[in-house]
């Protein structure tokens, strides 16, 4: 079974800087999807990025960045020119790419992001 | 606006009392999804339907019932709540079991005492 691994629970960094959220996953499976959701205060679960493992380029979008190494099997997401918008719960999630049964997303622990002005 | 939409926002709930959350999308998605959010776990998934009329048990289902009558609901029973059962729910969907982009309602914090 995958497992997704977050192994930081809480991080800050100063408005306007950069932040790096870590994530790594375990996975026998040569080909899936990898994602990062924001959860901020309203709870709602939002999809900040996704990278489909066959792809090399690394995923962005605006101000978030991915760095996929799929050799060490990890999933990273930098923030840069921190707002105080971004401060959130951060998911890290994994997918496989089809198959039988649920198509579910297997999420990391997740890892709060605090934006201090 | 087309989404998910999920009832209660939040209950609290006697232990040994049967509660149904509900989620309903109006986006004709065949995929839909019950997870729940406990901290230091993130999101697991309690039960999944792929099609109207079919379901299956996801990581934690003990406890939990689900019915995909039509497309666009997928309420979740709790037969005789327990505390452990405390979390907040999420219902989520998709156009179908290969798509890779899910949805997620607001979620439901239920609270059981």
């Amino acid at each position: 079974a995958q497992t997704v691994t977050q192994s930081q629970p809480e991080m800050s960094v100063q408005e306007a800087e950069t932040v790096t959220l870590s994530c790594t996953y375990d996975t026998s499976e040569s080909d899936y999807y990898l994602f990062w959701y924001k959860q901020p205060p309203s709870r709602q679960m939002i999809l900040v990025i996704r990278q489909e493992a066959y792809k090399q380029q690394n995923a962005t979008e605006n101000r978030f960045s991915v760095n996929f190494q799929k050799a060490a099997k990890s999933f990273s997401l930098k923030i840069s020119d921190s707002q105080l918008g971004d401060a959130a719960m951060y998911f890290c999630a994994y997918r496989s790419p089809g198959g039988r049964g649920a198509q579910k997303l297997v999420f990391g622990q997740g890892t709060r992001l605090t934006i201090n002005p | 606006i087309a989404g998910i939409t999920q009832a209660p926002t939040s209950q609290i709930l006697a232990a040994g009392r049967r509660m149904t959350l509900r989620c309903t999308q109006d986006m004709r998605h065949n995929a839909m999804y019950w997870y729940r959010q406990d901290l230091g776990l993130g999101l697991r998934l309690i039960h999944y339907s792929n099609t109207a009329g079919t379901t299956g048990k996801g990581e934690v289902p003990d406890g939990y019932s689900v019915s995909r009558a039509n497309t666009d609901d997928f309420p979740l029973t709790l037969a005789s709540a327990v505390p452990s059962q405390t979390s907040v729910y999420f219902c989520a969907s998709s156009l179908d079991r290969l798509s890779t982009e899910a949805f997620f309602g607001q979620g439901t914090r239920l609270t059981v005492v």
